[in-house]
C-alpha cells in the first residue's frame, strides 16, 4: 500500500527557508496529487498546497507567495520551501495523497515532522 | 481561519453513539464531497469517511457520515475508549480555492 514519510531539519531561524521531503512508497509520485497539510501545536489544520506530476500546483493563499513545490521522480519524493519562515510556522508538517485537482480527501498521511522556527 | 464549524467536544459512555456535526456554507459542504479525519493524540490524522459517506477499505461500519444542504454529519456508534482524539471535517471551498478543515471536535469515551 502507500506510504509516505516527511524528512528534514527540525529547527529552522527566522527568515531562512524551511525545506521538507516526503518519500513515497507504493506508488510512484507521477501517479497522483501531493499535498503538504500543517499543524501549530495545539491547533488545527492547515492546508498547505498541492502538486501534481504535470507540474501543476495549487496553493493555499494565505501562504501562496511563500510557497513552492516540486517533484523529484529519481527519488520518488515531493520536496516543500516555505521561505522567510517567522514563528507562526512553527508546526508539525504533513505529506498526504490527494485524489483530485480540487482537494476531496487526503489518503494516507505522513507520521508528520515538527518544524520550529527559532533563533 | 477556518469556514467550517464544529463543535468543541462530545462526549459519550462506551458503547454509545455520538455525531459530530459540520457546518459551512454554499461554496464548500453545499456544492463539495466532505471528507472526516480522526487524530488520535500524538499520531497523524488518518482518513475515516470520503465522498460524504463513503468508508475507506478497513474502517469499521461503526463510523458513518451524511451530508444535507450546507452541513454534514458525522456518527460514531459503539464507542470504544481508543475512539477518543480528534476528529475533524474537510472539504473544497470552490470561492476561495482553498481545503478548510473544520474547526475540530474532541471526542471523550
Amino acid at each position: 500500500q502507500v506510504q509516505v514519510q516527511e524528512s528534514g531539519p527540525g529547527l529552522v531561524r527566522p527568515s531562512e527557508t524551511l525545506s521538507l521531503a516526503c518519500t513515497v512508497s507504493g506508488a510512484s509520485v507521477t501517479d497522483y496529487y501531493w499535498n503538504w497539510i500543517r499543524q501549530a501545536p495545539g491547533q488545527g489544520l492547515e492546508w498547505i498546497g498541492y502538486i501534481f506530476f504535470s507540474g501543476s500546483s495549487k496553493q493555499n493563499p494565505s501562504l501562496k507567495s511563500r510557497v513552492s513545490m516540486s517533484l523529484d521522480m529519481s527519488q520518488n519524493q515531493v520536496s516543500l520551501k516555505l521561505i522567510s519562515v517567522t514563528a507562526a510556522d512553527t508546526a508539525v508538517y504533513y505529506c498526504a495523497r490527494g485524489d483530485d485537482f480540487n482537494p476531496g480527501w487526503f489518503d494516507p498521511w505522513g507520521q508528520g515532522t515538527l518544524v520550529t522556527v527559532s533563533s | 481561519q477556518s469556514v467550517l464549524t464544529q463543535p468543541p467536544s462530545v462526549s459519550a459512555a462506551p458503547g454509545q453513539k455520538v455525531t459530530i456535526s459540520c457546518s459551512g456554507s454554499t461554496s464548500n459542504i453545499g456544492n463539495n464531497f466532505v471528507s472526516w479525519y480522526r487524530q488520535l493524540p500524538g499520531t497523524a490524522p488518518k482518513l475515516l469517511i470520503y465522498d460524504n459517506s463513503e468508508r475507506p477499505s478497513g474502517i469499521p461500519d461503526r463510523f458513518s457520515g451524511s451530508r444535507s444542504g450546507t452541513s454534514a454529519t458525522l456518527g460514531i456508534t459503539g464507542l470504544q475508549t481508543g475512539d477518543e482524539g480528534d476528529y475533524y471535517c474537510g472539504t473544497w471551498d470552490s470561492s476561495l480555492s482553498v481545503y478548510f478543515f473544520g474547526t475540530g471536535t474532541k471526542v471523550t469515551v
